[in-house]
């Protein structure tokens, strides 16, 4: 069974940018949670998705954005961009049942210039 | 209420030897706690997981203890190998957050040959 796979694994931004990162989850996972990964600030839950509608929010600013296709893929947006936006964007999936484990993608590193 | 508290931040084991890392948390109505490992430039990578039911659970090497009354958890990795060398993280979930794991700030271990 496939991972759950993030594209980019790179990207290079300026500020005042925007950046959409993709993410594809597991096969049957319905579930797909959105975290940042920052060396002062840890891993930090941004939103999850489950069946195309947002389920939960984290404590992060409007400019964070997602959202969530049938096929269960999700994307993330990241409008006008801010130096300290970077950070390892990690994506997991699960089957959005209570206690149902995440898997993580390898994340897509984001660098705001 | 929300954090989970993870120490130490840094640990240097002998190959062979028991790391220990502990997490202590504050919202009695966290009721999942999972072990994550990272490997540089990977995702977190579920390890082991423990609900509050049970005071102990063993897969492998990998060890959970759980204390409900003291609300703390520790991970034991017993014979340590240098390739666990990693960054290992605790974490929360309640059972209504089934995307959003309330992490821990990490441990790097290091296990020397």
């Amino acid at each position: 069974k496939a991972g759950v796979t993030q594209t980019p694994r790179y990207l290079i931004k300026t500020r005042g940018q925007q950046v959409t990162l993709s993410c594809s989850p597991i096969s049957g996972h319905r579930s797909v949670s959105w975290y940042q990964q920052t060396p002062g600030q840890g891993l930090q839950f941004l939103f999850e998705y489950f069946s195309e509608t947002q389920r939960n929010k984290g404590n992060f600013p409007g400019r964070f954005s997602g959202r969530q296709f049938s096929n269960s893929r999700s994307e993330m947006n990241v409008s006008t961009l801010e130096l300290g936006d970077s950070a390892l964007y990690l994506c997991a999936s699960s089957h959005g049942t209570p206690g149902s484990p995440l898997h993580f993608g390898n994340g897509t590193r984001l660098t705001v210039t | 209420q929300q954090q989970v508290k993870q120490s130490p931040q840094s640990l240097i084991v002998q190959k062979g030897g028991i790391s220990i890392i502990n997490c202590a948390y504050e919202n009695t109505a966290f009721d999942y706690f999972p072990w994550y490992q990272q490997f540089p430039g990977k995702g977190p990578a579920l390890l082991i997981a423990i609900r509050p039911d049970v005071s102990e659970k063993k897969e492998g090497r990998f060890t959970i203890s759980f204390n409900k009354s003291a609300k703390q958890f520790s991970l034991h990795i017993m014979d340590s190998q240098p390739g666990d060398s990693a960054t290992y993280f605790c974490a929360a979930a309640g059972s209504s957050n089934t995307g959003k794991l309330i992490f821990g700030q990490g441990t790097t271990l290091q296990v020397k040959p």
